[in-house]
């Protein structure tokens, strides 16, 4: 069953320290993005990659980090540098950037402060 | 600068009757709109789409209006059960990366 893991499901961080949310899909899909939302508000893309070996910064990039190595994998590295890091992270994917075609989205890394 | 916006944050219905869920947007260059609904804790699925050309599109209960020259989406669902009760993201896209709206958190009642 094709679909967009996402892992851990919870995750705490301490002050200072970088923590990587991981985003993998078996979908065979070109594009993928991060986003994160905070309570009462939508959705902000954070990067957003076309193509393996290819990223892009989006809305909110700063105090983020990503790779893409390999097409079914999209991780996203939260450093130190991010001040408010608490929030609901989303990971999705689409067949190609642009596409009329939705995008399909995982569960969800809820990432914690301590 | 809001792009795309859901200016209700709730909304509560009755079972079996109409939900409307509204969202208007201000760039002129979005050509192509999508619902997603969300459940706690999990990520949004796709719900409907429509794009530019058309100011109708139905799926089963589910009816996305557009209305170009107002800049006004709307989604129906007719009618409403308890399992519609979720958060409901507009979002749109003009050849950008997809902008969401903050979301309406619909609430059937039984």
């Amino acid at each position: 069953d094709g679909g967009i893991t996402q892992s851990p499901k919870y995750l705490f961080r301490k002050e200072g320290q970088n923590v990587t949310l991981s985003c993998e899909q078996n979908l065979n899909h070109d594009a993928m993005y991060w986003y994160r939302q905070d309570p009462g508000q939508g959705l902000r893309l954070i990067y957003y990659s076309q193509i393996v070996n290819d990223f892009q910064k989006g809305d909110i990039a700063e105090g983020y980090s990503v790779s893409r190595e390999k097409k079914e994998s999209f991780p996203l590295t939260v450093t130190s540098a991010q001040k408010n890091p608490t929030a609901f992270y989303l990971c999705a994917s689409s067949t190609r950037h642009l596409t009329l075609q939705p995008q399909h989205f995982g569960d969800g890394t809820r990432l914690s402060i301590l | 600068d809001q792009q795309v916006k859901q200016n209700s944050p709730s909304l509560s219905v009755q079972e079996g009757r109409i939900s409307i869920l509204n969202c208007d947007y201000t760039n002129s260059m979005f050509d192509y709109f999508l619902w997603y609904k969300k459940y706690p804790a999990e990520g949004p699925t796709f719900l409907i789409s429509i794009s530019s050309i058309k100011d109708k599109n139905e799926d089963g209960r589910f009816t996305v209006f557009l209305n170009k020259s107002a800049k006004h989406l709307s989604l129906h669902i007719v009618p409403s059960q308890p399992g519609d009760s979720a958060v409901y993201f507009c979002a749109a896209t003009g050849n950008t990366p997809l902008v969401f709206g903050k979301g309406t958190r619909l609430s059937v009642i039984a």
